[in-house]
């Protein structure tokens, strides 16, 4: 079956730097997505992207994160300057269409911890 | 606004018994009903979807839904549970004005022999 894969698993970084999480979408899919899911707290939506641009984002996803595709395979998330807050669980998504009737491919998750 | 609640953050079932894990939403139209699970380790696999039409969906590894509009529900059930079900389970909406989803805190289900 095809997968979304992530990577790190797991990172931790000090409070202010820099963090790329990065994925590898299922290769024919057009539409890619980053959620995050702070312990304890509900699997919340970042952004979605079709097209080599955003299509949407949430109130969340301010000026210190970015996404990029910069290849034909891999779909990133830039966080600038973390912070305390950005600890959580991120995950990576694709699929070929929209969510109405397109089943979403979730990746496994990057846990970021931030110190 | 769009809301899920899954009201039982935990649930401890027998293995052979069957299990019903709650979902509730809040959306002002006709709601798009998903179901994940996401064992450990593993990335959010769909169990199953609804959007239109029949109003008990059968999902993967036995897994059915029940959509009910009047209570604004979308309970996931499973008549025999296995010891391999054990994960946590995400009940999410989707919306026909955009491309996310509203997931709900999840609710974690541990079987016991």
């Amino acid at each position: 079956e095809p997968e979304v894969t992530q990577t790190p698993s797991h990172q931790v970084t000090q409070m202010g730097q820099e963090v790329i999480l990065r994925c590898v979408p299922i290769s024919n899919h057009l539409y890619f997505y980053w959620y995050r899911q702070i312990l304890g707290q509900k699997v919340e939506f970042l952004v979605s992207f079709y097209n080599n641009e955003i299509s949407e984002k949430s109130e969340i996803f301010d000026d210190q994160f970015s996404v990029e595709r910069p290849d034909g395979s891999n779909f990133t998330l830039k966080i600038r300057s973390t912070k305390l807050e950005d600890s959580a669980m991120y995950f990576c998504a694709s699929s070929r269409g929209t969510l109405l009737g397109n089943t979403i491919y979730f990746g496994e998750g990057s846990w970021l911890t931030v110190v | 606004a769009q809301s899920v609640t899954q009201p039982d953050i935990h649930i401890t079932v027998s293995e052979g018994a069957s299990l019903e894990l709650r979902c509730n939403y809040s959306y002002g139209a006709t709601p798009y009903l998903f179901w994940y699970v996401q064992s450990p380790g593993q990335g959010l696999q769909l169990l199953l979807k609804y959007f239109s039409g029949d109003t008990l969906v059968q999902g993967i590894k036995g897994f059915e839904a029940e959509f009910k509009r009047s209570q604004s529900s979308f309970n996931l059930r499973k008549p025999s549970v296995h010891w391999s079900d054990a994960a946590e389970y995400f009940c999410a909406v989707g919306t026909n004005t955009g491309n996310q989803f509203y997931f709900g805190t999840g609710t974690s289900l541990t079987v016991i022999p």
